[in-house]
């Protein structure tokens, strides 16, 4: 299985619909990560949360929205998408701690007409 | 600020060619550097990573030293086989904890 888990890996929907992307891990990890991947633009930061209590806005939230449910789900969710939020979506986890790596699901591809 | 430059793609090479593919950076204080490896329809994965000044991360066959001189991270391979075709992400992690990520390199190996 898995250690980190996104839900669906595929979605395709209409302009105008509240989206909700899930994230689940296994791994213990405290920090937890959402990241969309666009051609030529490598990975931005979207949201991030360092513990259940903590969420934080990174480079691109706008027309974003998360939701720390526990230690091991992180949702993402477009409350009114349109057709630029189109891309690929992955989650991420972490240990504090500087020198430790992040760790990808495999990520959600959403495609938005 | 932070950030982290890296090679234009996408390469293409014979298997066996040497692989560099070039990455730099901008950060404050003394970051943590990465290579992910992201294969088709995968997420990322971690390659390699060094943790301070002239630290070698080796994984694969893969290398890439942390050089604070030159604020590079540069990744090299020997001999490339096709299997290794995938894109190369250089990251960095700094000391407020986030990750940033260079723009990836498509890499295309040909038997």
């Amino acid at each position: 299985d898995a250690d980190v888990t996104q839900t669906p890996r595929n979605r395709i929907t209409k302009t105008g619909k509240r989206i909700m992307l899930e994230c689940s891990q296994t791994k213990g990890h405290d920090r937890m990560y959402w990241y969309r991947q666009d051609p030529g633009l490598g990975l931005r930061l979207i949201y991030y949360s360092f513990d259940v209590k903590d969420i934080n806005k990174g480079e691109i939230s706008d027309g974003y929205s998360v939701s720390r449910q526990a230690q091991a789900k992180f949702s993402l969710s477009l409350e009114s998408a349109i057709p630029n939020q189109t891309a690929l979506y992955f989650c991420a986890t972490s240990r504090t701690g500087q020198n430790q790596p992040q760790h990808f699901g495999d990520g959600t591809r959403l495609s938005i007409l | 600020g932070n950030s982290v430059t890296q090679m234009e793609g996408p390469v293409t090479l014979s298997e066996e060619a040497f692989l560099t593919i070039n990455c730099t950076y901008t950060a404050t204080g003394y970051p943590s550097l990465f290579w992910y490896v992201q294969y088709p329809g995968e997420g990322l994965q971690l390659l390699l990573k060094a943790t301070k000044a002239d630290d070698k991360g080796s994984n694969k066959g893969f290398e890439a030293t942390y050089r604070k001189e030159t604020t590079s991270f540069h990744l090299e391979k020997g001999s490339v086989q096709v299997s290794d075709s995938a894109v190369y992400f250089c990251a960095l992690r700094g000391t407020g904890n986030q990750f940033y990520f260079g723009t990836g390199t498509s890499l295309t190996v040909i038997p």
